[in-house]
C-alpha cells in the first residue's frame, strides 16, 4: 500500500551545525506535505507545510524541500539548537485520501552540545 | 498545544475494564481525531469525526469506540482493555485543511 517513511531513525548533530531530516513517500498523488516535531512527554507540533505546487518553502530556520520526481521531502534545520532535540515526523495527504494525514514513523534528532 | 487537552494525562487499568479517554478544544475546528502511538512507530490513526453528527473508522479502529458529544469534545473509549492496547494516544483537531493540531498525549497502560 501507499506509505510514508523516513530514510534514518536518529540523526545526530553538533550544536549549530545544520540538519537535514529526510523522508520518502510512495504516493504519487499526495500533494500537501507537513512536518511536525514531537518532544519528549508532548503531542506533534506543526512545523511547516508545503503544496504540491511549489519545491520549496522556508520558516524561521526551518526549510523544506519537495523533490516530485523522486517523491522525497527533507526538512533543514539552520543552526541546530538544543531544544531542537525531539522526533520529526513527516506527513502528507491528497484529494484521493480524503485530505487525510498519512504519518511517517518519525526521526529522532540528537543535538551534541 | 493548551487548545486541545487531553484527559487524563495517564491511566493505568487492568485488562477487561471500560476506560474513556476525553478531548477538548477551544479553537473552534470541525473535525477531530484520535490517533494511538506506539514506540518507534508513527501515528495511527484510530477514529474521526468532521462534524457532531459524523463518525468514520480509521486504520485501527477495532477494540475502540467514540463519542463526538459537541463540535468541542471527542471521546475515546475502549469497551475491555487489553494489554496490546498500551500506548500513547492522541487527540488532534483541524479546519478545512489538512494541518492538525494536537494535544499533549494521554498515556494508557493495560495490566
Amino acid at each position: 500500500g501507499e506509505s510514508v517513511g523516513l530514510h534514518l531513525p536518529t540523526l545526530s548533530v553538533q550544536e549549530g551545525d545544520n540538519s537535514i531530516i529526510n523522508c520518502a513517500y510512495s504516493n504519487s498523488a499526495s500533494d500537501y506535505f507537513i512536518w511536525y516535531k514531537q518532544e519528549s512527554g508532548k503531542g506533534p507540533q506543526f512545523i511547516i507545510d508545503i503544496r504540491s505546487n511549489m519545491d520549496k518553502r522556508q520558516g524561521q530556520r526551518v526549510t523544506v524541500l519537495l523533490n516530485k520526481t523522486v517523491k522525497h521531502l527533507s526538512l533543514q534545520i539552520a543552526a541546530t539548537q538544543p531544544g531542537d532535540s525531539a522526533v520529526y515526523f513527516c506527513a502528507e495527504s491528497g484529494y484521493n485520501a480524503g485530505n487525510m494525514l498519512t504519518f511517517g514513523g518519525g526521526t529522532r534528532l540528537m543535538v551534541k552540545p | 498545544d493548551a487548545d486541545v487537552t487531553q484527559t487524563p494525562r495517564n491511566r493505568i487499568t487492568k485488562t477487561g475494564k471500560r476506560i474513556m479517554l476525553e478531548c477538548s478544544q477551544t479553537k473552534g475546528h470541525d473535525r477531530m481525531y484520535w490517533y494511538r502511538q506506539d514506540p518507534g512507530l508513527g501515528l495511527r490513526l484510530i477514529y474521526y469525526s468532521f462534524d457532531v453528527k459524523d463518525i468514520n473508522k480509521g486504520e485501527i479502529s477495532d477494540g475502540y469506540s467514540v463519542s463526538r458529544q459537541a463540535q468541542a469534545k471527542f471521546s475515546l473509549s475502549l469497551e475491555s482493555a487489553i494489554p496490546n492496547q498500551t500506548a500513547l494516544y492522541f487527540c488532534a483537531t483541524s479546519d478545512h485543511r489538512e494541518v492538525q493540531y494536537f494535544g499533549a498525549g494521554t498515556r494508557l497502560s493495560v495490566l
